[in-house]
């Protein structure tokens, strides 16, 4: 199983539309939850981190769930520039090493 | 402007041959990583560092080596033990105490004919 799951789509959406991912991490003790934006052939920039009590940041909400080990990313009003792919990132538990774990990615495209 | 800068974006390399990437971040920060991204899959950590002087293997170190003589600096050798060099390889870095939140540079796309 891999660390850091993710259906990798492609979400293909309307403008307007609201649209959800979710990403499922294996290791319980994971400690901090990211998601980054990459668009094609690009390098990724982080879009948002996750707190326990989810975050919201515009049509951005970020939510994480440690019982059932996923957290997921809701968009609200796509637009068509929100269209790249998704990273979910989470932080590894490793004893004296920081190192995240990428997941492949969810690809959305917002169609006009 | 701070960031970080990756060159060359685009290398062409033969088999049997070493490559360096360079990797500069004029951000002040302590830690610097090198990734890679082959399609489909995520990012696989090759080295880190965390100060200068100092580096760690990340999950796929073989075939590749790096140096941290200067805190700005960061280059990447890919060998030619390295059996699937052609990948797009990412540059990154951040602060210390705030490893999730990673400045990337721009990239560089290695083929091996």
């Amino acid at each position: 199983r891999k660390e850091v799951e993710q259906d990798p789509g492609p979400f293909n959406v309307p403008e307007g539309a609201t649209v959800a991912f979710n990403c499922t991490y294996s290791n319980s003790a994971s400690q901090s939850f990211f998601w980054y934006r990459q668009d094609c052939r690009k390098e990724p920039k982080l879009l948002m981190s996750v707190y326990s009590s989810g975050n919201e940041d515009g049509r951005f909400t970020a939510q994480l769930n440690r019982a059932s080990q996923y957290i997921s990313l809701l968009i609200r009003d796509s637009k068509l520039s929100d269209s790249a792919t998704y990273l979910c990132v989470v932080n590894k538990a490793d004893t004296g090493r920081r190192a995240l774990t990428f997941g492949s990615g969810t690809r959305l495209q917002v169609q006009p | 402007d701070g960031g970080i800068t990756q060159s060359p974006k685009y290398l062409f390399r033969k088999e049997g041959q070493n490559v360096t990437l360079s990797c500069e971040q004029n951000l002040n920060h302590d830690a610097m990583y090198w990734y890679r991204q082959d399609p489909g899959q995520g990012l696989r950590l090759i080295y880190y560092s965390q100060i200068v002087n100092d580096f760690q293997k990340g999950d796929i170190a073989e075939g590749y080596s790096v140096s941290r003589e200067k805190k700005e600096s960061f280059p990447l050798t890919v060998t030619s033990a390295q059996k699937n060099p052609t990948a797009f390889y990412l540059c990154a870095s951040s602060l210390w105490d705030r490893a999730g939140e990673l400045f990337f540079g721009e990239g560089s796309r290695l083929t091996v004919l």
